[in-house]
C-alpha cells in the first residue's frame, strides 16, 4: 500500500506571498491532519479534515487554511507569508481515530 | 490545555545498557498516549500506543495516571535504536482524539 505523499518537498517563497501545499493520503483513509514542525515550537497541530469538512483546528492564525477534496486529498494554504512560517509541514492520514501515518513533509523557507 | 514534556533533549547510552525516555503530560481527563519515532532520513512513525499494551522492538511504556507519566523503556539498547523519539497525547473524546499534542522530542544516541 502506497504511503502518504506530499508535494512539493521543498519550497522557497518571499514574505507576503502565499503558498499551497498538497497531501495525498493512503488509499481508504478519509482523515487528513496537518502539523507544523519548527526548531523553536516543535510539532504543532494545525487542523484535521474528514470527509471534506474541517473537524478540528489548532491555535494558528486565519492565514492558515485548508481544504479536502472528495478523493480525500488535502491542501493547506498559507497567505501573506511571514518569516516565522518557515517550517516543515507534515500531513498525516488516518482512518477516523486510528493510527496516524505521516508523510515526508514539505520544507517551506520564507525569505 | 494539554501539554507534553520530554525533559531530556538528548540521551546517550552504550549498546546493551537500559534506556528510559521520560514523558510527562498534563491533561484534565483520560488521554491517549503515544510514542512516535523518527529514524534518520525516514518519516515519523508510530512506535506504540498505551491502549495496545504491546511491546514493539523491545520497547514498552506504561501509563502512570498518578504521576501523569508515560516513560518509554527498553532493557538493552541497540545501535539501531538511535533516533528521535516523540511522546504525544490526544484527547480520548470522540473525534477530538485526532488532535495530537507532541512533546519536544528526545534524541537517543546508542554508542557501540
Amino acid at each position: 500500500k502506497a504511503g502518504v505523499t506530499q508535494t512539493p518537498r521543498y519550497l522557497i517563497k518571499t514574505r507576503g506571498q502565499q503558498v499551497t501545499l498538497s497531501c495525498s493520503p493512503i488509499s481508504g483513509h478519509r482523515s487528513v491532519s496537518w502539523y507544523q514542525q519548527t526548531p523553536g515550537q516543535g510539532l504543532q497541530f494545525l487542523f484535521e479534515y474528514f470527509s471534506e469538512t474541517q473537524r478540528n483546528k489548532g491555535n494558528f492564525p486565519g492565514r492558515f487554511s485548508g481544504r479536502q477534496f472528495s478523493n480525500s486529498r488535502s491542501e493547506m494554504n498559507v497567505s501573506t507569508l511571514e518569516l516565522g512560517d518557515s517550517a516543515l509541514y507534515l500531513c498525516a492520514s488516518h482512518r477516523n481515530t486510528d493510527t496516524q501515518y505521516f508523510g515526508p513533509g514539505t520544507r517551506l523557507t520564507v525569505l | 490545555a494539554q501539554r507534553v514534556t520530554q525533559p531530556e533533549k538528548l540521551l546517550s547510552v552504550f549498546k546493551g545498557a537500559p534506556v528510559e525516555l521520560k514523558c510527562n503530560y498534563s491533561y484534565s481527563g483520560s488521554p491517549e498516549l503515544f510514542w512516535y519515532v523518527q529514524y534518520s532520513r525516514q518519516r515519523l512513525q508510530l512506535l506504540l500506543r498505551h491502549i495496545s499494551r504491546e511491546s514493539i522492538k523491545g520497547f514498552t511504556a506504561d501509563l502512570n495516571k498518578g504521576e501523569t507519566s508515560f516513560h518509554l523503556k527498553k532493557p538493552f539498547a541497540q545501535e539501531e535504536d538511535s533516533a528521535m523519539y516523540y511522546c504525544a497525547l490526544s484527547p480520548s473524546r470522540g473525534n477530538a482524539g485526532n488532535m495530537l499534542t507532541f512533546g519536544g522530542g528526545t534524541r537517543l544516541m546508542v554508542k557501540p
